[in-house]
C-alpha cells in the first residue's frame, strides 16, 4: 500500500528565511506532485516530478525528486506573506492519485 | 476558457435528504475523480472514473454514489447513508494519454447537512 507522510504538517517562519518541506512515500512511484491549497480555496498543480533527480523552480519554490531515498523536498527561499498556504504532495498508484496529508505555511511578516 | 467546473459552491441540506453535487470540465479529459477533504485534512477519494460508463470505488465511496453517461460529466450524490457529510467536495481530471497524468481541480463546493 502506497503511503505519503509529509513533514513538518505545520510551520511557522519568518519572512526572508529558507525551509525545506518533506514528502517521503512508501512504494516506488513514477510520478510526482506538489500541490497548493489557498484556505477555502481549491488546489492548484505546481510540480510534477518524472524522473530521479528531476529538479523544477517557479520563483521561491523549488521542487526535487530523489526516487532511490522515496523522498521528494519543496524549498522554499527567501520566503515572502504570499506562500503562505498549505502543500500538498501526491503519487499515483495504478490509476488513482494519493495525497499526503500536507503542511500548512504561515509566513510571519 | 478550458477548465471544470463544479456547482453549487456552497450546499446546505436536511438530514435524511440526498443531495447531488455537479461536476463538468471541458479539457476533454479521460479520468474524472472525486474527492473528499475536512478541515485541516488531506483528500480522501471516493469514486473515479477513466473512461464513459465505467467507475471505481476509491477509499470512501460509502455512503456515495456517481455516474458518468458523458465524458465531460461526472456528478456525484451524497446519499443519506453517508454518515458525516458535511465537508469540501473536490472534483478533478486528468489526461490519461500524456505523461503525467497531472490532475486539475475544479473549484469545489462546500456541502453542509444539518
Amino acid at each position: 500500500e502506497l503511503k505519503v507522510e509529509q513533514n513538518p504538517l505545520f510551520l511557522s517562519m519568518q519572512e526572508g528565511k529558507n525551509y525545506t518541506i518533506y514528502c517521503n512515500y512508501s512504494t516506488t512511484s513514477d510520478r510526482l506532485y506538489w500541490y497548493r491549497q489557498d484556505p477555502g480555496k481549491s488546489l492548484e498543480s505546481l510540480f510534477v516530478l518524472l524522473s530521479n533527480g528531476a529538479v523544477k523552480q517557479e520563483g521561491r519554490l523549488m521542487a526535487s525528486l530523489d526516487t532511490k531515498a522515496r523522498l521528494s523536498t519543496l524549498h522554499i527561499t527567501a520566503a515572502v506573506h504570499d506562500l503562505s498556504a498549505t502543500y500538498f504532495c501526491a503519487l499515483n498508484r495504478d490509476d488513482k492519485i494519493i495525497f499526503g496529508k500536507g503542511t500548512r505555511l504561515h509566513i510571519l511578516p | 476558457d478550458g477548465g471544470i467546473t463544479q456547482s453549487p459552491k456552497y450546499l446546505f441540506r436536511k438530514e435524511g435528504q440526498n443531495v447531488t453535487l455537479s461536476c463538468e470540465q471541458n479539457l476533454n479529459h479521460d479520468a474524472m475523480y472525486w474527492y473528499r477533504q475536512d478541515p485541516g485534512q488531506g483528500l480522501r477519494l471516493i469514486y473515479y472514473s477513466q473512461i464513459v460508463n465505467d467507475f471505481q470505488k476509491g477509499d470512501i465511496a460509502e455512503g456515495y454514489s456517481v455516474s458518468r453517461e458523458k465524458k465531460e460529466s461526472f456528478p456525484l450524490t451524497v446519499t443519506s447513508a453517508q454518515k458525516n457529510p458535511t465537508a469540501f467536495y473536490l472534483c478533478a481530471s486528468s489526461n490519461r494519454a500524456g505523461p503525467s497524468y497531472e490532475q486539475y481541480f475544479g473549484p469545489g463546493t462546500r456541502l453542509t447537512v444539518t
